[in-house]
């Protein structure tokens, strides 16, 4: 079965600590991937996205991610957090055998302290 | 543009009555998606519409569960004779066709006594 899984639940860091979430997925053929945030309070809102091209993709706030084809990963990198990077991130994967669908991971809650 | 716009945000309901929910998307949005999230996972799909009509459902989804888009524009998902498993945030996102990027609403959280 198709399946996206993010390696931590929680994450707790100190501000300009670098932070990277990991994404793996299960599907075969073309995806299409994506990191999506909430920020407490907030509506899910995109971060990320990657369909082609360039393997490093570079999104809002300073984030970044790399897709890696053959680990079926697409992790999600931040040199230096803030405190207002405090949020729940979530890797999602459209494609495989159903494009009509969106798979989220569980999410990673990230705490940054001051 | 306001928005994804949800209704109502909270629902609090007795088990065994039924519920419905109002999503109205982005205008000329075309797709429009319903997850359910619960506590310490992320959005589980449920249903897809293109337009008015609905491409894809999950095979999760119980008889009780069903979703319209009459007219291409707002959408309703209805659950029936709710049950305590039902209790959860239930989202709405919508996307043009052009741009596969999910803009999502606020959720209706449903709770079930």
């Amino acid at each position: 079965a198709q399946s996206v899984s993010q390696h931590n639940h929680h994450v707790i860091l100190s501000e300009a600590a670098s932070l990277e979430l990991g994404c793996n997925y299960s599907y075969g053929g073309t995806v299409n991937l994506f990191w999506y945030v909430q920020y407490p309070g907030q509506h899910l809102q995109l971060l990320l996205k990657y369909f082609s091209g360039d393997p490093l993709v570079k999104g809002i706030k300073g984030f970044e991610a790399e897709f890696i084809k053959s680990k079926f990963s697409f992790n999600l990198r931040k040199p230096s957090v803030q405190w207002s990077d405090t949020a729940e991130y979530f890797c999602a994967v459209r494609g495989g055998d159903s494009w009509g669908k969106f798979q989220f991971g569980a999410g990673t809650q990230v705490v940054v302290t001051p | 543009d306001t928005g994804v716009s949800q209704d109502p945000r909270h629902k609090i309901t007795k088990r065994g009555q039924n519920v419905t929910f109002r999503c109205d998307p982005i205008s000329e949005h075309n797709r429009l998606y319903w997850y359910r999230q619960t506590l310490g996972q992320g959005p589980e799909f449920l249903t897809y519409f293109q337009n008015e009509a609905q491409l894809e459902k999950s095979r999760l989804l119980s008889d009780r569960f069903s979703a319209e888009r009459p007219k291409g524009s707002f959408s309703t998902l209805e659950i029936q004779r709710t049950e305590q498993g039902d209790s959860a945030m239930y989202l709405c996102a919508s996307s043009p066709d052009r741009e596969d990027i999910q803009y999502f609403g606020a959720g209706t959280r449903l709770s079930v006594l």
